[in-house]
């Protein structure tokens, strides 16, 4: 079965400390994969997307994501958190198909100390 | 830059009324979606449109819901008769090919009484 897994339903990391979100994935193919992030109330924003080449994308806010097909993952980085980076995280997969829906993870929950 | 929009922003209603959820995608977008995120849950998608007509849809998708594009702008999502477990965040996302990203809106809240 297709799934998303992101194990960490809520991280504390204190500002200026780096990030890693965890994200997981079983899918059929190879997928396009993305990074959502969703402040309170707000509605999705893409962080970063992969699709194909270079497996270390950039991505907006400092963001960078690793795709690593061997793992099955595709975990999100920060090197230094702002305490604006405090919001829902989402990893999501695709088919490289069109008209096909995104399959999302439950979310990540970031907190920034300070 | 160009973005989904998505009216209104916040709707009630009282269970067993029929509400409709508009979207109007941007503007060279060809795939239209429709997602929900029931409070504190994970984005579960609901239906795809391409061409007129639904791609694929979810268990979800039952007969109470449909869509449709009357006007060739405005992309709706049409509840025949809410229930309350229908309360929830509602996400309308379009895309353009050959490009797979998916661009969403800003969300629908409907709040079922």
């Amino acid at each position: 079965a297709q799934s998303v897994t992101q194990p960490d339903i809520h991280i504390t990391v204190s500002e200026g400390a780096s990030l890693e979100l965890r994200c997981n994935y079983s899918y059929g193919a190879t997928p396009y994969l993305f990074w959502y992030v969703q402040s309170p109330g707000q509605g999705l924003q893409l962080l970063l997307k992969y699709f194909s080449g270079d497996t270390l994308v950039q991505g907006i806010k400092g963001f960078e994501a690793e795709f690593k097909r061997s793992q099955s993952s595709f975990n999100l980085r920060k090197p230094s958190v702002h305490w604006s980076d405090a919001a829902e995280y989402f990893c999501a997969v695709g088919a490289r198909q069109a008209g096909t829906a995104l399959i999302f993870g439950k979310g990540t929950t970031l907190s920034v100390s300070s | 830059e160009p973005e989904v929009t998505q009216t209104p922003s916040h709707q009630v209603t009282q269970m067993g009324q029929e509400v409709i959820l508009r979207c109007v995608p941007i503007s060279n977008h060809l795939y239209f979606y429709w997602y929900r995120q029931i409070l504190g849950q994970k984005v579960e998608f609901l239906v795809s449109f391409y061409n007129n007509e639904i791609s694929e849809k979810s268990e979800i998708f039952d007969d109470q819901f449909s869509v449709e594009r009357p006007d060739g702008s405005n992309f709706t999502l049409k509840i025949r008769s809410t229930k309350l477990e229908d309360s929830a965040m509602y996400f309308c996302a379009t895309k353009r090919e050959p490009y797979n990203e998916q661009f969403f809106g800003p969300g629908t809240r409907l709040t079922v009484l």
